[in-house]
């Protein structure tokens, strides 16, 4: 069984403190992924990466960076955390299928932010 | 743009019933088509993917494919309320730039006991 983690599922912050969100997989999957959910939006990519030490912007990547230092592990940061951050954030991975991007997305648990 | 719609719901159904989730999509070269269902505070797991034109079954779900038309549809037969969740509808296509899957915003599903 795919089995992706993330470092807690809740976390209370304050107005400018770094934040960092930990999310690691254990199916050797090449593609990992970083989302933020909120009611009435749906799921917005921010940012994914395909391999060790590459990153690609999603669709809302403003106010977040990432890196991946090893396959397995993808963290999301948020340099100087705002209240309009405060989201559920989703990791999913995905192994490299025959077309690129195209097998299935694997979600870990997720964590609730609350930036107050 | 690429788009994704669902309806959003709620979409309610007696249990027993057989629910019906539908979903449309923009990108006539979208290839992958995938369902996942999420609880409440859960992060999305997933149901059913699909690849070819017509149905796929697996237990009480069927996916039905119709890239002619660009939909993609869930029956949920024998509805239980255990299955009252958000289904998500997700694509890929080929060459889709920088958003791998594109999701819909979900319909909400309620079975009455």
């Amino acid at each position: 069984d795919v089995k992706v983690t993330q470092s807690s599922r809740y976390l209370v912050k304050r107005t400018g403190e770094k934040v960092f969100l930990e999310c690691v997989q254990d199916m050797d999957h090449e593609n990992m992924f970083w989302y933020r959910q909120d009611p009435g939006l749906g799921l917005r990519l921010i940012y994914f990466s395909y391999d060790v030490k590459m990153k690609e912007k999603g669709d809302i990547p403003e106010g977040y960076s990432v890196s991946r230092e090893k396959k397995e592990r993808f963290s999301l940061i948020l340099e100087s955390a705002s209240t309009n951050q405060t989201s559920m954030y989703l990791c999913a991975s995905s192994s490299a299928g025959p077309h690129l991007h195209t097998d299935t997305q694997y979600f870990g648990p997720g964590t609730r932010l609350t930036v107050l | 743009q690429k788009e994704v719609e669902q309806n959003s719901g709620p979409l309610s159904v007696p249990e027993g019933a057989i629910a019906s989730l539908n979903c449309t999509y923009s990108d006539r070269v979208s290839q992958s088509f995938f369902w996942y269902r999420q609880y409440s505070g859960k992060s999305p797991e997933l149901i059913m993917s699909i690849y070819s034109n017509g149905d796929k079954e697996d237990g009480r779900f069927t996916a039905q494919l119709n890239k002619a038309s660009q939909y993609v549809s869930l029956l949920i037969r024998d509805s239980q309320p255990s299955d009252s969740a958000t289904y998500l509808c997700a694509v890929n296509s080929v060459n889709s730039g920088n958003t791998p899957l594109v999701f819909g915003k979900g319909t909400r599903l309620s079975v009455i006991a």
